[in-house]
């Protein structure tokens, strides 16, 4: 089935520093990547939508400037959380549509973000 | 999307058979039925997806009902590793053009000896 290694899984990082998560497609070319967060006990909540060589689509409320998105080719897509605060330290998951209606969509496994 | 409705958390006997309610009275015809579990500190999973008819794969049962306007996810044998939670959503079938998937709030199911 169609996968996507999200990386890192883990990662703690100071305040005012930058992170960047990575989602990769291994054996299907996404061309659109969600991206959600997810804080403790709660839902996913959609961030953005990022299409290959195109400007990502961000949800009300989400600030573009601060969660950068790139989705320059076909099998990668990233998230970069710029000038972290603690009040982002969340769950970041990537996900694809795999073209194939019989999966519908695949996720990322999940980046666990800590700002200290 | 349609919105849908579920109950908070459910609990069930390992061996077990775990019936999962949605409620989904808004959904329209052209809208499937995907269920998606997350296991704690993991991304979401598919296990099954329906429009109007029954179906069963090896992970569950998906059962709507005639109207469509509510749906079941069976769990034949209920294991400890499926205690997750569980989100029904309903979307258009994919055409091409991706479009996003609206988490609700989920059933926590948890699956006890």
């Amino acid at each position: 089935g169609a996968v996507v290694s999200q990386h890192p899984s883990r990662v703690i990082c100071k305040s005012g520093t930058s992170v960047k998560i990575e989602c990769r497609s291994l054996d299907f070319q996404a061309t659109t990547m969600f991206w959600y967060r997810q804080f403790p006990k709660k839902s996913l909540m959609l961030m953005a939508t990022s299409n290959e060589g195109s400007k990502a689509t961000y949800e009300q409320g989400v600030e573009k400037d601060k969660f950068l998105i790139n989705h320059a080719s076909l099998t990668l897509s990233t998230l970069t959380v710029t000038s972290a605060h603690p009040e982002d330290s969340s769950f970041y998951i990537c996900s694809a549509p795999t073209g194939l209606d019989h999966y519908g969509y695949t996720f990322g496994s999940g980046t666990r973000l800590t700002v200290v | 999307d349609a919105k849908t409705t579920q109950p908070t958390s459910m609990d069930c006997a390992e061996g077990r058979a775990a019936n999962l309610p949605c409620n989904h009275s808004t959904i329209s015809g052209n809208e499937y039925v995907y269920w998606y579990r997350q296991i704690h500190s993991q991304g979401p999973q598919y296990i099954i997806h329906g429009l109007k008819n029954n179906e069963t794969n090896e992970m569950a049962s998906l059962i709507i009902t005639e109207d469509r306007k509510s749906s079941t996810l069976i769990l034949p044998h209920a294991t400890l590793r499926d205690t997750a939670v569980y989100y029904c959503i309903v979307r258009d079938a994919f055409t091409g053009t991706a479009s996003k998937l609206t988490f609700g709030t989920g059933t926590r199911l948890q699956v006890t000896l």
